[in-house]
């Protein structure tokens, strides 16, 4: 079955720039879509087919996917943007949808 | 407004059943498929199971395959999970998630606040 690696965590300093990877093979390939969740939410989408951003999520959030890697790009982080990052794809071969166990990001 | 409410979890023996259901508004239902996805404490997002729009076309993760049943009731506006055979490691918080298309393929927006099932004696 199709596997998605994410680093654990990720930390950074407010007003940096944050990237959280997703590791798969070939995901260039694939469309990747990306979740935010904070602690007792549910998920909520920030980045879907890659690089769209749905409305109502700030321009600071970005992605971008090439190879075997797919990046979650937050620009001028922010204390609020302190969450769990999850990625997804849709895996053609499985009919099954995958997700990456997860990188929880600190605001220092 | 979009909306995707959870119900029927609880605190279940090993072995028994239970079953969830998610009651949709604010789209039209059945254009879309939809997800169950679980998340069990302190872990992790794992896909459960998804059905599309017309039910031709359902999908299980493998450590659910043969013992959960997804369907849906689209004069009812309604998802549900059939759980059997329960594990102590399907203890988590289930979330109902809609699809962006009518197939099984896209991506989750928006989810529901999820319904707790807890495997245990």
């Amino acid at each position: 079955s199709y596997v998605l690696t994410q680093p654990p965590s990720v930390s950074v300093a407010p007003g940096q720039t944050a990237r959280i990877t997703c590791g798969g093979n070939n995901i260039g390939s694939k469309s990747v879509h990306w979740y935010q969740q904070k602690p007792g939410q549910a998920p909520v989408l920030v980045v879907y087919d890659d690089s769209d951003r749905p409305s109502g999520i700030p321009e600071r959030f970005s992605g971008s996917n090439s190879g075997n890697t797919a990046t979650l790009t937050i620009s001028r982080v922010e204390a609020g943007d302190e969450a769990d990052y999850y990625c997804q794809v849709w895996d053609s071969s499985s009919d099954h949808q995958v997700f990456g166990g997860g990188t929880k990001l600190t605001v220092l | 407004e979009v909306q995707l409410v959870e119900s029927g979890g609880g605190l279940v023996q090993p072995g028994r059943s239970l079953r969830l259901s998610c009651a949709a508004s604010g789209f039209t239902f059945d254009d879309y498929a939809m997800h169950w996805v679980r998340q069990a404490p302190g872990k992790g997002l794992e896909w459960v199971s998804g059905i599309s729009w017309n039910s031709g076309s359902i999908g299980y993760a493998d450590s659910v395959k043969g013992r959960f049943t997804i369907s849906r009731d689209n004069a009812k506006n309604s998802l549900y999970l059939q759980m059997n055979s329960l594990r102590a490691e399907d203890t988590a918080l289930y979330y109902c998630a809609k699809d962006r298309v009518g197939a099984t393929t896209g991506w989750f927006d928006p989810w529901g606040q999820g319904t707790l099932v807890t495997v245990s004696s």
